[in-house]
């Protein structure tokens, strides 16, 4: 039981290029969820998913794209990266809604945007 | 909507030392309320949550928090830290009604030094 996983750990890019962060969990979690950590600015919902069909837009959903094809899977994808969208990203699941589940995190992908 | 404040941005102590880092929430509905920490390089990790019931709740390693509902506070607490408790503390918040999304403050870094 790995937990949830996240590649890359780090990644460079270059303005205007788009890349897919992964995200996957092996706990049959339905709820899957997107977070954004910026200094002294804590953690923002990008986007999150409640099953496998079904997405919605958090707090900060521009510049991100989502979709849920499985219930294990749960990618996030740039379009064109900004420097702005440098950040470290962490993906995070729990078997139903909030609170009655503890909410499981990713170590988190490191973004540096040139 | 609900929002959180830790005011404290960084709180240095000494080893066996107590501690309490603060947490203010403002919310118009009833709220869940969390702790998560992050160690360095990490992800989040659920430190205690606050759902119904009794005001104060524990952690297994020595922490507690309570919630205030006239001042809309959820502290955290520890009468004697360990250099191993040196972590970045988050406070989180999610309303208990319709789907919760947790809403997160800047965090607080906990430095212990011997």
């Amino acid at each position: 039981n790995a937990g949830v996983t996240q590649t890359p750990k780090f990644q460079v890019l270059k303005t205007g290029q788009s890349m897919t962060l992964q995200c996957a969990q092996d706990m049959n979690h339905e709820y899957m969820s997107w977070y954004r950590q910026d200094p002294g600015m804590g953690l923002r919902l990008i986007h999150y998913s409640v099953g496998a069909g079904i997405t919605d837009q958090g707090e900060v959903p521009n510049g991100y794209n989502v979709s849920r094809s499985t219930t294990e899977d749960f990618p996030l994808r740039l379009l064109s990266a900004a420097p702005s969208q440098t950040s470290v990203y962490f993906c995070a699941s729990s078997p139903e809604e909030l609170p009655q589940e503890t909410q499981y995190f990713g170590p988190g992908t490191r973004l540096l945007v040139l | 909507a609900q929002s959180v404040t830790q005011l404290d941005s960084q709180v240095p102590v000494f080893e066996e030392a107590p501690v309490e880092l603060r947490c203010n929430y403002s919310s118009s509905v009833s709220v869940y309320l969390f702790w998560y920490v992050q160690y360095p390089n990490q992800g989040l990790q659920l430190l205690l949550k606050y759902l119904s019931g009794s005001t104060l709740v524990e952690s297994i390693n020595g922490f507690e928090a309570e919630f205030n509902k006239s001042q809309t506070s959820f502290h955290l607490r520890k009468p004697s830290v360990h250099i191993s408790d040196t972590a970045e503390y988050f406070c989180a918040v999610s309303s208990n009604t319709g789907f919760q999304k947790l809403v997160f403050g800047t965090g607080t870094r906990l430095l212990v030094s011997p």
